[in-house]
């Protein structure tokens, strides 16, 4: 057990609809990253929150979007969705060295999202 | 560009033998991270190790191995005695400067270990 949580587990939607992940990353940790793997593009990083604000951004649709609230749990809206955006959302959180990640990430299970 | 190529896709063992999973990288930077991570059939990634740019020894946990050649930009990871519980998809990932957080991803690559 990493100590990241998310939900939903599974999650089916039709296209067009918009549906929120969750995730609480473990006791301590400041920063939360959201990955989203799929079979065509494999692990993608979207996007970084460190302490509520935004610190990296990847390769996220503008129909996406984050945030970090101030109890540390991060939130990520998917809208509009398509066929195409069905695949597996990670949440991580990871060690600050610094106030840098190390890139030692611990990851949640995932939200496996199918858009029909 | 920055990025990670896991060529092998799928390999298959028997218990026992020994295994080696491929990693190169490509970076303009001369101050990068690499890492290896582990994804077991539940489905959440696990953290095997990290090594910085500056760092070329090898490096060796129980049954684990990893070799960092900067030389041919090779960072690969050797499995000794390979068990059924190492059955997992392997992911080698880079950051790639000193200043970045966000990880890297190779394709990953699925290994099945049988009895």
């Amino acid at each position: 057990d990493s100590g990241v949580t998310q939900t939903p587990k599974h999650l089916i939607t039709a296209t067009g609809q918009r549906v929120t992940l969750r995730c609480s990353p473990r006791s301590g940790d400041l920063s939360v990253y959201w990955y989203q793997q799929s079979l065509d593009q494999g692990l993608q990083f979207l996007i970084q929150y460190y302490n509520g604000e935004e610190r990296a951004k990847g390769n996220i649709l503008e129909r996406f979007s984050a945030q970090q609230f101030p109890d540390l749990h991060s939130e990520l809206n998917l809208s509009s969705l398509e066929l195409g955006d069905s695949a597996l959302y990670f949440c991580a959180s990871s060690v600050e060295l610094a106030g840098r990640g190390t890139g030692e990430l611990f990851f949640g299970e995932g939200s496996r999202l199918t858009v029909l | 560009a920055q990025k990670v190529t896991q060529a092998q896709t799928e390999i298959s063992v028997v218990e026992k033998e020994d295994v080696t999973l491929d990693c190169v990288y490509e970076t303009r930077d001369t101050t990068y991270y690499l890492f290896w991570y582990k994804q077991p059939p539940s489905g959440e990634l696990v953290f095997l190790i990290r090594r910085n740019s500056f760092d070329e020894q090898n490096e060796i946990s129980g049954r684990y191995s990893w070799n960092f050649q900067k030389s041919t930009s090779s960072f690969n990871f050797t499995i000794t005695a390979s068990q059924v519980v190492d059955s997992a998809v392997y992911f080698c990932a880079l950051i790639p400067n000193q200043a970045g957080t966000a990880l890297i991803f190779g394709k990953g690559t699925t290994l099945s270990v049988s009895s």
